[in-house]
Formats: structure tokens, C-alpha cells, sequence
């Protein structure tokens, strides 16, 4: 059972350049987050999706895009990236219901934008 | 508006001591309050959650207690293991509200010492 699985694990960027970061799990959970994490601070929700087809903003949804077209993909899009954009991004899912506090999270992708 | 934050950002500990780790709340709306654990280089873990209408709550080695009064929310860790060196987080979430996010608070960092 693999859970939640990003790819990739690492990423430097040049400014404006665009890129996708992958996000699967395999546990048929139908809410999908994705978080970005600032060094020594907390996560700060960009978009979640409550199943297929459906997705909405967080907190900081500028400069990012998702889709959500199957159970298991999640993907986050990149668009003319921007040093403000250097983080780490978690992609994170929970079964929803009175199981939506548990979620599980993917390692982390760690993208430097220059 | 709501915010989920913590009393103190870093916290040592002498291995086989108890642990204790803070963090107050502001949206009383709120009727789920959870605790993560991030270990350095991954992804948040849940360790456990404590719904509105109960004041304590206990897992393996770990307490949560809720005070509504104060919105206030404790994680107790028993006879501490240099294992729970990690990031802790707490996070709210609104079901009633059909809120499906998680609102995470910046951290305490926990160092045991052998």
C-alpha cells in the first residue's frame, strides 16, 4: 500500500518557468489537499477537492492550478514561477466524513524557483 | 478570523520525561481539534483527534485535553523516547460548517535529550 505518492522529490526552476507536481494515493479517499510549507512555519492550504471534478481554493491558491479527474490524481500546476514560490508542497487525502481529520501525506516535493 | 497557533515554537525534553504541548484556537465554531507530527524530511503524521463536545481524549503514550473555556488545546507524551523529537502541529476543522479543509498552526519543535 503506497498511500499518498509525489513526484517529484526535488525541482529548481527558473523564473517563469511552469511545471507540474504529481500526486496519487491508492486509497480511494475522495478529499485531496494540496499545503505549501515555508521553512519553520506551518502549512497553508493552496487548493483541496472533495472528489472527481470538483475543486476549490485555500488559503493561497495565487499562481496555481488543479484539476482533479480521477479518484487517486491530483495534480498542481505552476505557472510562471516566482521566487515567492520557493517551498515545500505536500499533497495530502482523507477518506472525508467524520475521517476528514485523519489525512495522509505524501514526502514532500522541494521546489527552489531562481 | 479563525487561526490555530501555538504557545511556544521550541520545546526540550530529558528522555523518560512527560511532554506537554500547547496551542490555542480562535474559531469556536470549530468542533474537531487534531494533532500532527512531522518528522524532519517528511511528510505530517496524524497521532490523534478530539472532537468539540469531549474534553480529553487518550491514544497509545499520548493525552489531548480541550479546554473551551480558554480555547485551549494540550498533546501530553508519556516517559518521552528521542523518537518524538519532531515538529508538532495542532489543526481545526468545522464539519458542521461542511468545511472539508484542516487549518494547521505553526509548530512546536520538540527535542529530547538523551
Amino acid at each position: 500500500n503506497a498511500g499518498v505518492t509525489q513526484t517529484p522529490k526535488f525541482r529548481i526552476l527558473k523564473i517563469g518557468q511552469s511545471m507540474t507536481l504529481q500526486c496519487t494515493q491508492d486509497m480511494n479517499h475522495n478529499y485531496m489537499y494540496w499545503y505549501r510549507q515555508d521553512p519553520g512555519m506551518g502549512l497553508k492550504l493552496i487548493y483541496y477537492s472533495v472528489g472527481a471534478g470538483i475543486t476549490d481554493k485555500g488559503e493561497v491558491p495565487n499562481g496555481y492550478n488543479v484539476s482533479r479527474s480521477t479518484t487517486e490524481d491530483f495534480p498542481l500546476r505552476l505557472e510562471l514561477a516566482a521566487p515567492s514560490q520557493t517551498s515545500v508542497y505536500f499533497c495530502a487525502s482523507s477518506r472525508g466524513g467524520d475521517r476528514t481529520t485523519e489525512a495522509f501525506f505524501g514526502q514532500g516535493t522541494r521546489l527552489t524557483v531562481v | 478570523g479563525e487561526s490555530v497557533g501555538l504557545h511556544l515554537p521550541t520545546l526540550s525534553v530529558q528522555e523518560g520525561d512527560n511532554s506537554i504541548i500547547n496551542c490555542a484556537y480562535s474559531n469556536s465554531a470549530s468542533d474537531y481539534f487534531i494533532w500532527y507530527k512531522q518528522e524532519s524530511g517528511k511528510g505530517p503524521q496524524f497521532i490523534i483527534d478530539i472532537r468539540s463536545n469531549m474534553d480529553k481524549r487518550q491514544g497509545q503514550r499520548v493525552t489531548v485535553l480541550l479546554n473551551k473555556t480558554v480555547k485551549h488545546l494540550s498533546l501530553q507524551i508519556a516517559a518521552t523516547q528521542p523518537g518524538d523529537s519532531a515538529v508538532y502541529f495542532c489543526a481545526e476543522n468545522n464539519s458542521k460548517g461542511n468545511d472539508y479543509k484542516l487549518s494547521f498552526g505553526a509548530g512546536t519543535t520538540v527535542t529530547v535529550r538523551a
